[in-house]
């Protein structure tokens, strides 16, 4: 089992839109409504983004959104601001017979 | 408020055997899995496994299978993770997290602060 593929990089400018890309396969992200975002500050625990494709949990701003198509789900910042500066990783369910629950490669987000 | 405290770090020979404890505390520990995610310095987060602190029933990713065991003392609120026979490629900060519901959740809500674990002869 490989981990989710996502770009290893994007920036954006404060204020503008990004979309991280998240691509795995019919066995985890194409085949199950359970794809979360973490994101993560240097030196810091992940902290929860955006949990079963599309949901945030409270006090996540809705500039965070996430979305999914087929075998490839994305999260979507809006309004991008210098905090949002951090390493994002993806993670599924997955029906691996070696494991449950894979994350993604990590996109480290840039605001320029 | 829900918070994971887990042990402080560890430094440890080739070979030996660590064990990371988790306390949990603002909520009630049985009802809510826990889940060992590790990091290695600049790498991304990989599962290792979970655990049911009501049951005690465990998962592990095949990567880690017996090598690695997951208990938890429930008179205390506390979830261990045990990982023996470690090598240098083990060095890593170990979190627990814990599944965002008590059913069929597969997201991590609440996350420990890590403990690095350091592997060096």
């Amino acid at each position: 089992q490989s981990a989710l593929t996502q770009p290893a990089s994007v920036s954006g400018s404060p204020g503008q839109s990004i979309t991280i890309s998240c691509t795995g396969t019919s066995s985890d992200v194409g085949g199950y409504n359970y794809v979360s975002w973490y994101q993560q500050h240097p030196g810091k625990a992940p902290k929860l983004m955006i949990y079963e494709v599309s949901n945030r949990p409270s006090g996540v701003p809705d500039r965070f959104s996430g979305s999914k198509s087929g075998n490839t789900a994305s999260l979507t910042i809006s309004g991008l601001q210098a905090e949002d500066e951090a390493d994002y990783y993806c993670s599924s369910y997955t029906s691996s017979s070696t494991l449950y629950y894979v994350f993604g490669t990590g996109t480290k987000v840039t605001v320029l | 408020q829900v918070q994971l405290v887990q042990s402080g770090a560890e430094v440890k020979k080739p070979g030996a055997s660590v064990k990371v404890s988790c306390k949990a505390s603002g909520y009630t520990f049985t009802s809510y899995d826990i889940n060992w995610v590790r990091q290695a310095t600049g790498q991304g987060l990989e599962w290792m496994g979970w655990m049911n602190p009501n049951s005690g029933n465990t998962g592990y990713a095949q990567k880690f299978q017996g090598r690695v065991t997951m208990t938890r003392n429930t008179s205390i609120s506390t979830a261990y993770m045990e990982l023996s026979s470690l090598r240098s490629e083990d060095t890593a900060v170990y979190y627990c997290a814990r599944s965002t519901c008590g059913g069929d959740c597969y997201s991590f809500d609440y996350w420990g602060q890590g403990t690095l674990v350091t592997v060096s002869s």
